[in-house]
């Protein structure tokens, strides 16, 4: 059974950057595309970008200027990086694996996902 | 960006009960709707991909069916581990879009 598990800073400085690291078990990275999904408290579901093993990326142009996802296969992790960040980015940050192909494509594992606070 | 919008933001049902969500979709995605349930502290959980296509280990009383811009989601009879918020998602064009979300309360 595939787990996702992010880990990180649970609060961050407005300005610096934001660093997640989603660590991926019970099955390999290499094959797949990789996902960060973010949720404000109380709000709904933005897509941040996604990785596939290759590094071939996709940003959400919303955050393109400020995000990059990179990928380790050596340890089975993907991480997340948002720079400048502000109090808007506070939220539930959730990683997932993208399965399917065309009309099939969804996103069937998550991580539990991580709370990032945004405060001084 | 394609915009989803959800009917209703929320609703209240009882056990047992037949539940539909509809999401409309801004411009036409053929059948590039996905559906997600979420609990309170919880990741959303996959229910529906492909529009009408069940996930692995999703009960049979949960299913959906749409096309081009009108997607619905329906529980045939609604159970108590089934209150949650529900969100579509098309993975029609990037960047991936989803709806606000529909909160299944307790009536």
């Amino acid at each position: 059974q595939v787990q996702l598990q992010e880990s990180g800073p649970g609060l961050v400085k407005p300005s610096e950057t934001l660093s997640l690291t989603c660590t991926v078990s019970g099955g390999s990275i290499n094959k797949y595309y990789w996902n960060w999904i973010r949720q404000p408290p109380g709000k709904g579901l933005e897509w941040i970008g996604y990785i596939h093993y290759s590094g071939n990326t996709r940003y959400n142009p919303s955050l393109e200027s400020r995000v990059t996802i990179s990928v380790d296969t050596s340890k089975n992790q993907f991480s997340l990086r948002l720079t400048s960040v502000t109090a808007a980015d506070t939220a539930f940050y959730y990683c997932a694996r993208e399965s399917g192909r065309y009309e099939t494509t969804r996103l069937d594992y998550w991580g539990q996902g991580t709370l990032v606070t945004v405060s001084s | 960006d394609i915009q989803m919008t959800q009917s209703p933001s929320s609703l209240s049902a009882s056990v047992g009960d037949r539940v539909t969500i509809t999401c409309r979709a801004s411009e036409s995605m053929s059948n590039y709707s996905n559906w997600y349930q979420q609990k309170p502290g919880k990741a959303p959980k996959a229910l529906i991909y492909a529009a009408s296509s069940l996930q692995s280990g999703v009960p049979s009383r949960f299913s959906g069916s749409g096309s081009g811009t009108d997607f619905t989601l329906t529980i045939s009879s609604l159970q108590p581990e089934d209150f949650a918020t529900y969100y579509c998602q098309q993975s029609y064009i990037y960047p991936w879009t989803f709806g606000q979300g529909t909160k299944v309360e307790v009536k």
